[in-house]
């Protein structure tokens, strides 16, 4: 089975301070997707990575897909309130085409 | 439309009572998704669908649920003898394939069902 394990489950920080989120497997994805999802919404995509080692940067947020394509992390540099959410990894097998593997997710709170 | 919509928002039931869940994908997507959540939890994948054909039904939990999708767009879930174990969000997804490049999932803001 293609388990994604994300850690922490849970992570509560105050305003400023840095984190990162993992998520491991022992498959091969093509692509993997992070999303994160506000109470009461659907996930929101926020990056795609596709290339083993690729490191993306959105404002405060770093991924990076490991080079063997098994593993990810989001990394977030001075976490603010709106950083608050439910951050979810998604991995993509194009030999199972329609079919993404979901982690369980990390509830990120940020106390201000 | 703009983005993925679901309706109703909220549904509440009695055990035993049938409901009907809908997805309206983005324009022009050809492929659409179903998925479960509990609080909190990650996605349980349900059954997907490229144009109307679900080559994937593996995750449905039971011959409760059924899903169908005509003219390539709008998709509905479908419950029979709801049982409370199957309270919910049901999130619908689509994307433009399901090949590389083009199976990113854009998500609706889910259907949230309790059954009583």
């Amino acid at each position: 089975t293609q388990l994604l394990e994300q850690s922490p489950q849970f992570l509560s920080i105050q305003e400023g301070e840095n984190l990162t989120v993992y998520c491991n497997s022992s498959s091969v994805f093509s692509s993997l997707q992070w999303y994160r999802q506000e109470p009461g919404e659907g996930p929101v995509l926020l990056v795609t990575v596709v290339t083993g080692g690729e490191v993306k940067k959105l404002k405060r947020l770093t991924f990076q897909f490991g080079d063997a394509r098994k593993d990810s992390s989001l990394h977030i540099t001075a976490a603010q309130p709106g950083d608050t959410g439910l951050y979810l990894c998604a991995g993509a097998r194009h030999t199972n085409a329609g079919k993404s593997t979901f982690g369980d997710g990390t509830t990120l709170t940020v106390k201000p | 439309g703009a983005g993925v919509s679901q309706s109703p928002s909220n549904k509440v039931t009695e055990k035993g009572k049938d409901v009907e869940l809908r997805c309206d994908p983005i324009s022009g997507h050809t492929a659409l998704y179903w998925y479960r959540q509990s609080l909190g939890q990650g996605l349980e994948f349900l059954i997907y669908f490229q144009g109307n054909s679900a080559p994937d039904k593996s995750g449905l939990p039971s011959d409760r649920f059924s899903a169908e999708r005509t003219g390539g767009s709008v998709s509905t879930l479908t419950i029979q003898r709801t049982q409370q174990e199957d309270s919910a969000v049901y999130l619908c997804a689509s994307s433009l394939g399901w090949g590389a490049g083009t199976d990113t999932q854009y998500f609706g803001p889910g259907t949230r069902l309790t059954v009583l």
